[in-house]
């Protein structure tokens, strides 16, 4: 069955602190894709990624970085956490190419406070 | 916001009860996708239709998809406590542009 992973369900950092979120995925997926979802304002989308080593800005990139060296693997990198980068935080993955046809996988979510 | 909305943004009905959702965008859809999420959990594809469909069906849920509208319309028929959760629509775009999101519960 298709499996999401994403490394951690709760997360609690400091202000200030580098902050990485691991999702990984093995069903051979070519995107990947990091959502934050907030209250009222549903899922945004932060960063995705069409293959390995290639990153495309979301509507919400500022304070975030990613990486993908290994397709399997995304990785979210918040460079210097601040407060209102508290929220759900979803990792999700789908077949090939810029089809945004084709459904979306997610993980389960990291739910991230910063302190 | 090229976010789509969704109406209502809450919805509480009975078991055994219809459920209808809707969904708009402000620019035009080609394909839309709808998700279920149960709480503290990910979002799970539920149905795809297609810009040249109008309406499609899987098991208890039939989808319509008008595109002079630009609005579609989930209805979750004779529901169960199981169905309560948030339903969020999608549409194509560079990557899917989700909506804000509904929030059904289902009492029985």
């Amino acid at each position: 069955d298709v499996k999401v992973t994403q490394s951690s369900r709760y997360l609690v950092k400091r202000t200030g602190e580098k902050v990485f979120l691991e999702c990984v995925q093995d069903m051979d997926h070519e995107n990947m894709f990091w959502y934050r979802q907030d209250p009222g304002l549903g899922l945004r989308l932060i960063y995705f990624s069409y293959d390995v080593k290639m990153k495309e800005k979301g509507d919400i990139p500022e304070g975030y970085s990613v990486s993908r060296e290994k397709k399997e693997r995304f990785s979210l990198i918040l460079e210097s956490a601040s407060t209102n980068q508290t929220s759900m935080y979803l990792c999700a993955s789908s077949l090939f190419g810029a089809s945004v046809n084709q459904p979306q996988h997610f993980g389960d979510g990291t739910r991230l406070s910063i302190l | 916001s090229q976010q789509g909305e969704e109406d209502p943004q809450a919805l509480s009905i009975q078991e055994g009860e219809n459920a209808t959702m809707n969904c708009s965008y402000k620019t035009s859809i080609n394909n839309l996708q709808w998700y279920r999420q149960n709480s503290g959990r990910g979002l799970v594809h539920l149905i795809l239709i297609r810009s040249n469909e109008r309406e499609k069906h899987s098991g208890r849920l039939r989808v319509t998809l008008d595109t002079s509208k630009k609005s579609s319309s989930l209805l979750i028929t004779a529901s169960r406590a199981a169905d309560t959760a948030s339903y969020f629509c999608a549409k194509a775009g560079t990557a899917l542009i989700f909506g804000k999101g509904t929030t059904l519960s289902v009492s029985s």
